[in-house]
């Protein structure tokens, strides 16, 4: 149980374009979920913490307007990377909370930008 | 806010031998302390965790031990096999509810 299936796992796009990645939590709510990007051989960065029914609370140094950040259910939160450039290329990975039983983390989606 | 530190940053262990990573916290608020392994290209998988109320934790050859007063956990895996080999990341938040602030992560290799 507690699984968080995140979608795309990997995508390439062109600069310019913008990029959308999903996580779903498939069999518990998630009112909170926490986005983290990842640079090769780098720890887990976290970029953004997403309250369903709210705006989401950014860290510092990370763009909102870059970075959208949706979480309209219980079940699903969106990042979607606006004009993405190559410094964008990573590994995007959310996380949810599961409460007193802790997180749960999604697959990752792996970011190219060409 | 909280601020995580990991060391060493690359550990070489023989099969067999014990290995030991240590974390230190700068936010005293922070109760939950969760260790993660990953894998290359992989999500980060959770290995143990302990909370502030709790000194020492053991699962089976890891353990984890927590000085609240140093601000301070570590992890021990013993009898180390060549399938521990991985990246290990410690991690800290005031909550279980909240964010989670990760160390730097150590990259372990038992040689066979």
């Amino acid at each position: 149980g507690a699984v968080v299936s995140q979608h795309p796992s990997w995508v390439i796009c062109k600069s310019g374009t913008s990029v959308k990645i999903e996580c779903r939590s498939l069999d518990f709510q998630a009112t909170t979920m926490f986005w983290y990007r990842q640079f090769p051989k780098q720890s887990l960065m976290l970029m953004a913490t997403s309250n369903e029914g709210s705006k989401a609370t950014y860290e510092q140094g990370v763009e909102k307007d870059k970075f959208l950040i949706n979480h309209a259910s219980l079940t699903l939160s969106t990042l979607t990377v606006t004009s993405a450039h190559p410094e964008d290329s990573s590994f995007y990975i959310c996380s949810a909370d599961r409460e007193v039983r802790g997180y749960t983390f999604g697959s990752g989606t792996r970011l190219t930008v060409v | 806010g909280e601020n995580v530190e990991q060391h060493p940053s690359t550990l070489s262990v023989q099969e067999g031998d014990s290995a030991v990573i240590k974390c230190t916290y700068s936010d005293s608020a922070s109760n939950y302390f969760p260790w993660y392994k990953q894998e290359l290209g992989k999500r980060p998988q959770l290995i143990i965790d302990i909370r502030s109320n709790v000194g020492e934790k053991k699962d089976q050859r890891i353990a984890v031990t927590l000085n609240k007063t140093a601000k301070h956990f570590s992890l021990h895996i013993t009898e180390t096999q060549p399938e521990d080999s991985a990246v290990y990341f410690c991690a800290a938040s005031m909550d279980s509810s909240y964010k989670l602030i990760f160390g730097s992560g150590t990259r372990l290799l038992v040689r066979p």
